[in-house]
């Protein structure tokens, strides 16, 4: 079973709409959780860290469900801009991260 | 600040061939790692490095790939020889330290084609 797992996508969303992403991670023991953003042919940015009180930023809201291993990531208001792909990581300790496979997002005019 | 700086930045290559791909990380940042990406997919640890020291090769191909971190800043990630299913971007990241987490800052990643 991999470490990481997510829906690949693609998710094709008009502007304005809200767009959720999920993803399971297997290792019970890990320790902190991030969601990263990956423009195309560019490198891997951090979006937001995740905490399981739940946790915003403008647009965007992630969310931590320990019980179930369980990542979200909600972002409302879709913009162009956020086109891009969206990967979810999870830290099992000691910076050792595992990224999942990223889920698609494009924004359509 | 200057960004984790990586070169070249493309590289072609025959099967077989070697090749060295380079890495400057953030300054101060004393963990540096080593990620292989391939299309569709998300990141992969090859090397993890606390200054000079190798701390996490486990993902390491040792038959063919290696890796140094002399004096603990710049490193080199080499391939020797080059295989088809080495054609992926390979990118460099540093952070600040091991301990609790710290935000992991990527470079622009090297993307080698293997023919």
């Amino acid at each position: 079973r991999k470490e990481v797992e997510q829906d690949p996508g693609p998710f094709n969303v008009p502007e304005g709409a809200t767009v959720a992403f999920n993803c399971t991670y297997s290792n019970s023991a890990s320790q902190s959780f991030f969601w990263y953003r990956q423009d195309c042919r560019k490198e891997p940015k951090l979006l937001m860290s995740v905490y399981s009180s739940g946790n915003e930023d403008g647009r965007f809201t992630a969310q931590l469900n320990r019980a179930s291993q369980y990542i979200s990531l909600l972002i409302r208001d879709s913009k162009l801009s956020d086109s891009a792909t969206y990967l979810c990581v999870v830290n099992r300790g000691a910076n050792n991260l595992f990224f999942g496979t990223g889920t698609r997002l494009t924004v359509i005019p | 600040e200057a960004g984790v700086v990586q070169s070249p930045r493309y590289k072609i290559i025959e099967k077989k061939q070697p090749v060295a791909f380079w890495c400057n990380p953030i300054s101060g940042h004393n963990t540096l790692y080593w990620y292989l990406q391939n299309l569709g997919q998300g990141p992969e640890l090859l090397i993890r490095y606390e200054n000079e020291e190798a701390v996490d090769d486990s993902q390491l191909p040792k038959d063919r790939f290696s890796a140094e971190r002399l004096k603990g800043v710049d490193s080199t990630l080499k391939i020797q020889p080059a295989e088809l299913g080495d054609s992926a971007v390979y990118l460099c990241a540093s952070s600040l330290a091991r301990v609790a987490y710290n935000e992991q800052f990527f470079g622009p990643g090297t993307r080698l084609t293997v023919l």
